[in-house]
């Protein structure tokens, strides 16, 4: 019930296209939901969040979808950028607890 | 505006010695988290402590390993008797209120010889 399931575990994209990575959660309690970014050898950056009363939040080329019915939510990474490669973590919290995080997705993007 | 700072950044231990990792959180949180990641893998939650509490220790082991975060001063994860399979990078995160942004600390990524 507290497990996050991450999607795809890597991905290699195109300079300029579009990177999706998809979340699945089974746990109803969860009602925030962050993505993070880590690069090598250093710690899990924030880098945009949203809470399942909207379905959508859009920050720069970062964007997240969020189906509560489906009880899935993803990060659309727009106009992907060789700078953009890095891991990406998407998490989940219920109120009053901690942050369950997904496998990870190691992304690349070719110049 | 300081980060959440870790120290050290790197820890070599022989085994059965100890390990403390400290971290200071970001001015005015009073919550902390440490998780624990082993190369090319997730973030795996340990222990979550409020100022003097422990709230959540569920993924902490029973043995070896302890956690504090005093009135006064960083928060402290103790590792007794260090084994290989310890080495990992362990990290913090910090948050004014439950349920609001964490923010990482760099880690410190512990070797055990």
């Amino acid at each position: 019930q507290q497990q996050v399931k991450q999607s795809p575990q890597s991905l290699i994209v195109q300079k300029g296209g579009i990177s999706i990575i998809n979340c699945a959660y089974e746990n109803t309690a969860f009602d925030y939901f962050p993505w993070y970014q880590q690069f090598p050898g250093k710690g899990p950056a924030l880098l945009i969040a949203i809470r399942p009363d909207v379905s959508e939040k859009k920050e720069g080329r970062f964007t997240i979808s969020f189906n509560k019915s489906a009880k899935q939510f993803s990060l659309h990474i727009m106009d992907s950028q060789p700078g953009d490669s890095a891991t990406y973590f998407c998490a989940a919290q219920p109120s009053g607890s901690r942050l369950t995080f997904g496998e990870g997705t190691q992304l690349t993007v070719n110049p | 505006n300081a980060g959440v700072m870790q120290n050290p950044r790197h820890l070599v231990r022989r085994r059965g010695q100890e390990a403390r990792l400290r971290c200071s959180p970001v001015k005015g949180h009073s919550h902390v988290y440490w998780y624990r990641q082993l190369p090319e893998e997730g973030l795996k939650f340990m222990v979550y402590l409020q100022k003097e509490n422990i709230i959540d220790e569920s993924g902490m082991p029973k043995e070896r390993f302890s956690a504090e975060f005093p009135k006064e001063g960083p928060s402290i994860l103790r590792i007794q008797q260090v084994v290989r399979g310890d080495s990992a990078a362990y990290f913090c995160a910090s948050s004014p209120e439950m349920n609001t942004e964490a923010f990482f600390g760099q880690g410190t990524r512990l070797t055990v010889v």
